[in-house]
């Protein structure tokens, strides 16, 4: 059961929109905590899509956006790709210290 | 470039001990706050454990008192030293580099990670 709930799928087609959400809580991302979002494509490590709630790497296509809006936050992807099929994580931080991530939303291309 | 290199894993009997290696290149790992994070087979990821640069370190209630982060500054190379391993533990370990302010942090760059299978 991870901290931070998504959905375990998303889908649409070449061309479309699609949005994946992030829940929390006060303790975490109502607390004020960035959220940062994750690429994982099919047999490789994370990698930083997002940071600090809406920032892009360079590199990373402005076809992915991000958002937070109190214990939420949500992942845009426009003009979808078929490159774009993986799986999606969202990250926080909690108390203790203690980084929390989402359990993660694949994302399939039709 | 910026890069990390783990090293360590393998299959190993349930309460056996392992140690994993971080080598990091283009940067300085004792200037920067380094954590493990693992993913277990087909599930999600799971951070694990951190060291600070001052050199202070956490760890999820999940692996304390059994799991030692550290580093070793001449080698620029980040370690996890885990004991008494569960099956639970089974996953890919991928250490990673903390980026920001720690409340408000990020992990930047990943390792390619290392496959510890506990099972006997």
């Amino acid at each position: 059961q991870s901290v931070l709930t998504q959905p375990p799928s998303v889908s649409g087609a070449p061309g479309q929109r699609v949005t994946i959400s992030c829940t929390g809580s006060s303790s975490n991302i109502g607390a004020g905590y960035d959220v940062h979002w994750y690429q994982q494509l099919p047999g490789t490590a994370p990698k930083l899509l997002i940071y600090g709630n809406s920032n892009r790497p360079s590199g990373v296509p402005d076809r992915f956006s991000g958002s937070k809006s109190g214990t939420s936050a949500s992942l845009a992807i426009t003009g979808l790709q078929a490159e774009d099929e993986a799986d999606y994580y969202c990250q926080s931080y909690d108390s203790s210290p203690n980084w929390v991530f989402g359990g993660g939303t694949k994302l399939t291309v039709l | 470039e910026v890069q990390l290199v783990e090293s360590g894993g393998g299959l190993i009997q349930p309460g056996g001990s392992l140690r994993l290696s971080c080598a990091a290149s283009g940067f300085t790992v004792s200037s920067n706050y380094m954590s493990w994070v693992r993913q277990a087979p087909g599930k999600g990821l799971e951070w694990v454990s951190v060291i600070y640069s001052g050199g202070s370190t956490y760890y999820a209630d999940s692996v304390k008192g059994r799991f030692t982060i550290s580093r070793d500054n001449s080698k620029n190379t980040l370690y996890l030293q885990m004991n008494s391993l569960r099956a639970e533990d089974t996953a890919v370990y991928y250490c990673a580099r903390g980026r920001g302010k720690k409340t408000t942090s990020w992990f930047d760059p990943w390792g390619q990670g290392t496959l510890v299978t506990v099972s006997s």
